[in-house]
């Protein structure tokens, strides 16, 4: 199974927006509703920011939201806040049991 | 409030075998999916292992054969018996509670253990 692939990095200041892909195949992301996305302080765990593509858990800000289209994943942090600097990671099912994170993408709030 | 924490990594020889503990706090194990997550070092996240709540199980192809995941419901701890380690096994691995409202998602993260495998 291979990795979802993210962009390395993206940068913005605060109160922007930033969109982080998640690419995947017909197999992952193009074939089923359950990708996730963590995000991760250095020397930290990962915390669950979206699931289900699009939904938030209780205690993540609105201003992270999530999308879907065909064989990609967004993530999208409006209004950026200086905390939001950290590393983030997409998860798809893959089916038969199965899931795969993406390559991880940093986050730089300039 | 669910808590997770794990232990039992250390250096080890390639070939060598190594048992990670997972105690659960908060909840109980034998009611939700749990996973092990691993991290190589400056890496990113690879899923290993998933236990559901009827005991099923399932593997990444990387450890297939290899590793085995497990449970204790009576001291509500996860396990993960790691057998002929090789180098590329080394990472830091975390234990991870499924959220109950989605299908595979997880909530609830340990701060990991390390497992290192060298000569």
């Amino acid at each position: 199974q291979s990795a979802l692939t993210q962009p390395r990095s993206v940068s913005g200041s605060p109160g922007q927006s930033v969109t982080i892909s998640c690419t995947g195949t017909s197999s992952d992301i193009g074939r089923f509703n359950y990708v996730s996305w963590y995000q991760q302080h250095p020397g930290k765990a990962p915390k669950l920011m979206i699931y289900d593509v699009t939904k938030r858990p209780s205690g993540v800000p609105d201003r992270f939201s999530g999308s879907k289209s065909g064989n990609e994943a967004s993530l999208t942090i409006s209004g950026l806040q200086a905390d939001d600097e950290a590393d983030y990671f997409c998860s798809s099912y893959a089916g038969s049991y199965t899931r795969v994170f993406g390559t991880g993408t940093k986050v730089t709030v300039l | 409030e669910a808590q997770l924490v794990e232990s039992g990594g250390g250096l080890i020889q390639p070939g060598g075998s190594l048992r990670l503990s997972c105690a659960a706090s908060g909840f109980k194990v034998s009611s939700n999916y749990m996973t092990w997550v691993r991290q190589a070092p400056g890496e990113g996240l690879e899923w290993v292992s998933i236990i559901y709540s009827a005991g099923d199980t399932y593997y990444a192809d990387a450890v297939k054969g290899r590793f085995t995941i497990s449970r204790d419901n009576s001291v509500n701890t996860v396990y993960l018996q790691m057998t002929s380690l090789k180098v590329e096994d080394t990472a830091l691995y975390y234990c991870a509670k499924g959220y109950t409202f989605a299908y595979d998602s997880f909530d609830t993260w340990g701060q990991g253990t390390l497992v290192t495998v060298s000569s």
